[in-house]
């Protein structure tokens, strides 16, 4: 069955350059969430989309933008990048149901090396 | 956003030991989902609870979600060496507790 893909899968960065990561949801999942994940932590939640909308916004910062496009895949541009971006990030998508979201399934990650 | 709360933030066990993770929210929750994360993995959905005193279990996992809807618990029967990771419990706003990471002594 097909997964979320998200690329690249490594991806290497000097302080302030830009990087945008990719996300594919499984299909006919109609919504879409981005995470941070430093090493040792939690997974903070950035940003979701629905229905190419955002739906819901958490501790993403503000030189990081992301949009969900017509084929439901989605981009997380992230500008004048800091050595404190270094981290992995993950998409995950899901559906939306009856009031609630099912079950999220994560991508592999991106890890982001800021150097 | 759902603020979940989770206790205690490592745990390690013997193996054949039991193992409980607790979730606590300040506010009623409309479902409460679990994740594991191996180390180096990304976060795998185990379970989503959705009705008040709801039991689930999963071989040797039962999963618990409190009468107020407020808590939720996991409990691990006899752990094995492969339950090593991060078990997260996050609110239908999908904002992940600090997890508990849970190691396990063969």
């Amino acid at each position: 069955a097909a997964g979320v893909i998200q690329s690249p899968r490594h991806l290497i960065k000097e302080k302030r350059e830009t990087a945008t990561l990719k996300c594919y949801p499984i299909p006919r999942h109609d919504t879409v969430y981005w995470y941070q994940q430093g090493p040792g932590q939690d997974p903070q939640f950035l940003i979701s989309f629905y229905e190419k909308m955002q739906s819901d916004k958490g501790s993403i910062p503000d030189r990081f933008s992301a949009q969900q496009f017509s084929d439901y895949h989605s981009e997380l541009n992230m500008s004048s990048l800091e050595l404190g971006d270094s981290a992995l990030y993950f998409c995950a998508s899901s559906s939306y149901d009856g009031g609630m979201n099912t079950e999220a399934f994560f991508g592999q990650g991106t890890r982001l090396t800021v150097v | 956003g759902q603020q979940v709360m989770q206790i205690p933030q490592y745990q390690h066990v013997q193996e054949g030991e039991d193992f409980t993770t607790y979730c606590n929210s300040s506010t009623t929750l409309s479902n409460i989902q679990w994740y594991k994360q191996r180390p180096g993995g990304h976060p795998v959905f185990l379970i989503q609870l959705v009705k008040s005193g709801e039991v689930k279990k999963q071989k040797r996992l039962t999963f618990q979600f409190g009468e107020a809807k407020k808590n939720s618990s996991l409990h691990i029967t006899a752990t094995q060496t492969t339950d090593v990771g991060t078990y997260f419990c996050a609110g239908n706003d999908m904002r992940f507790g600090a997890g508990t990471r849970l190691t396990v002594k063969p």
